[in-house]
């Protein structure tokens, strides 16, 4: 089975400073990666996937097959970013039900 | 489109016994799948079904159970209920196990004293 790590449970950086969160995977074949995020007192959603290539509410994330890595990215952090993070992958080869990191919490200070 | 829809919403059982939680999918969708949610191991895998049979189960002991029913609604259920078993569950549901999108609902959170 494929694994996902979010090495980070808090992150906490300045309104208008960078965000990286940091996803790492374990995965056999070309998997398939997502972001999902969940505001306080709203349901979990989809952030982005990496087949979309989009950036969504600024933020952007690049699948690097070499590092097995899938950071979320964004270059100036609002305070309404603020939220728990979660990678997701893929429980096996195919579009199986996802597996979810640990997930990240994001605090954005004024 | 109404979301996916839990119930209930919060509920609190004593160890030893069981529960019985409910999920709407969005209408349309045919794969629902199940989750738990606890602030030390994040969301776990329970399992999903897809047009009333399960296609796959997370590692969980026999004591969690589900079905779906032919109108894509699904039960989960959890027998002689423990201590940890408290937490925040989880149904997603998609259209059809072709693609990743889960749609979550609110939850149903278990307290088990």
């Amino acid at each position: 089975a494929q694994r996902v790590t979010q090495p980070e449970k808090l992150l906490s950086v300045f309104k208008g400073a960078p965000v990286e969160l940091k996803c790492n995977y374990s995965y056999s074949g070309s998997p398939e990666l997502f972001w999902y995020v969940q505001y306080s007192r709203q349901r979990l959603q989809l952030l982005l996937r990496h087949i979309s290539r989009e950036s969504i509410k600024g933020f952007t994330a690049d699948l690097n097959k070499g590092e097995t890595s899938f950071h979320l990215k964004k270059p100036f952090a609002q305070e309404e970013d603020s939220a728990m993070y979660y990678c997701a992958l893929p429980l096996f080869s195919g579009n199986t039900p996802l597996v979810f990191g640990k997930g990240t919490r994001l605090s954005v200070i004024a | 489109k109404a979301g996916v829809t839990q119930t209930p919403r919060y509920l609190i059982k004593t160890r030893g016994q069981q529960v019985t939680l409910s999920c709407s999918p969005i209408s349309g969708h045919r794969s629902v799948s199940w989750y738990q949610q606890t602030p030390g191991q994040g969301l776990q895998f329970l399992f999903e079904y897809f047009s009333e049979t399960q296609r796959n189960k997370g590692n969980f002991p026999g004591r969690f159970s589900g079905r779906q029913f032919s109108n894509s609604r699904s039960e989960m259920n959890v027998s002689t209920l423990e201590l940890g078993d408290s937490a925040l569950y989880l149904c997603a549901s998609r259209a059809g196990t072709d693609t990743g999108e889960l749609f979550f609902g609110e939850g149903s959170r278990l307290t088990v004293l």
